[in-house]
């Protein structure tokens, strides 16, 4: 199975940072990469697929890359309603694994 | 509009049988590059993907659980259904389906906790 590993594990951070999550697959998965928010007692919603396709209706600021093994999102501008659990998962080969989230807190 | 709910007991007992229902709707799942996909959250814990059944009826388990988990459709009434054996206590968690377009999960049920406990 392949192994997907976020960092950081949780982060600080004000409204208008930048903010950056990583995460890296313990073998090469191309371009397979998506990325999800999930909100308190909320399901995960998909910001990026393919690693830096924005799904459709989610917001410019945010924006991933990468390819192989390390990949990266990014939200330019942090708003107070992107304060929130944030997963990588690869759709490489099965089972679809994801890494262990990134929490985003208020600073 | 694509819309997926979960159904099934919220708790059950050690070594018992769970039995989940996705109904969903917007999509058909004969159509090709569908997939429907259960993922589980244990509290305060990440999502772990457990099965996949394909428009062409193929299935994939999370190996580790693979003995354990059965998934299945039913096309007419557009229902997935997935059953786990000898269910444990670790298995308490918050079960959400899913739908796959070529591969991607991109909607998603409001998820269903289940909790074992005796």
């Amino acid at each position: 199975d392949i192994q997907m590993t976020q960092s950081p594990s949780s982060l600080s951070a004000s409204v208008g940072d930048r903010v950056t999550i990583t995460c890296r697959a313990s073998q090469s998965i191309s371009s397979y990469l998506n990325w999800y928010q999930q909100k308190s007692g909320k399901a995960p919603k998909l910001l990026i697929y393919a690693a830096s396709s924005l799904q459709s209706g989610v917001p410019s600021r945010f924006s991933g890359s990468g390819s192989g093994t390390d990949f990266t999102l990014s939200i330019s501008s942090l708003q107070p309603e992107d304060f929130a659990t944030y997963y990588c998962q690869q759709s490489y080969s099965i089972p679809r694994t994801f890494g262990q989230g990134t929490k985003v807190e208020i600073k | 509009q694509v819309t997926l709910r979960e159904s099934g007991p919220a708790l059950v007992k050690p070594t018992q049988t769970l039995t989940l229902t996705c109904t969903f709707s917007g999509f058909s799942l004969s159509t090709s590059g569908m997939c429907v996909s259960w993922i589980r959250q244990p509290p305060g814990k990440a999502l772990e993907w457990l099965a996949r059944i394909d428009w062409d009826d193929d299935k994939y388990y999370l190996t580790s659980l693979k003995t354990r988990l059965t998934i299945s459709k039913d096309t007419s009434k557009n229902q997935v259904v997935l059953t786990m054996t000898n269910m444990d206590p670790v298995d308490t968690a918050t079960y959400y389906c899913a739908r796959s377009n070529v591969g991607v999960p991109d909607y998603w049920g409001q998820g269903t906790l289940v909790t074992v406990s005796s």
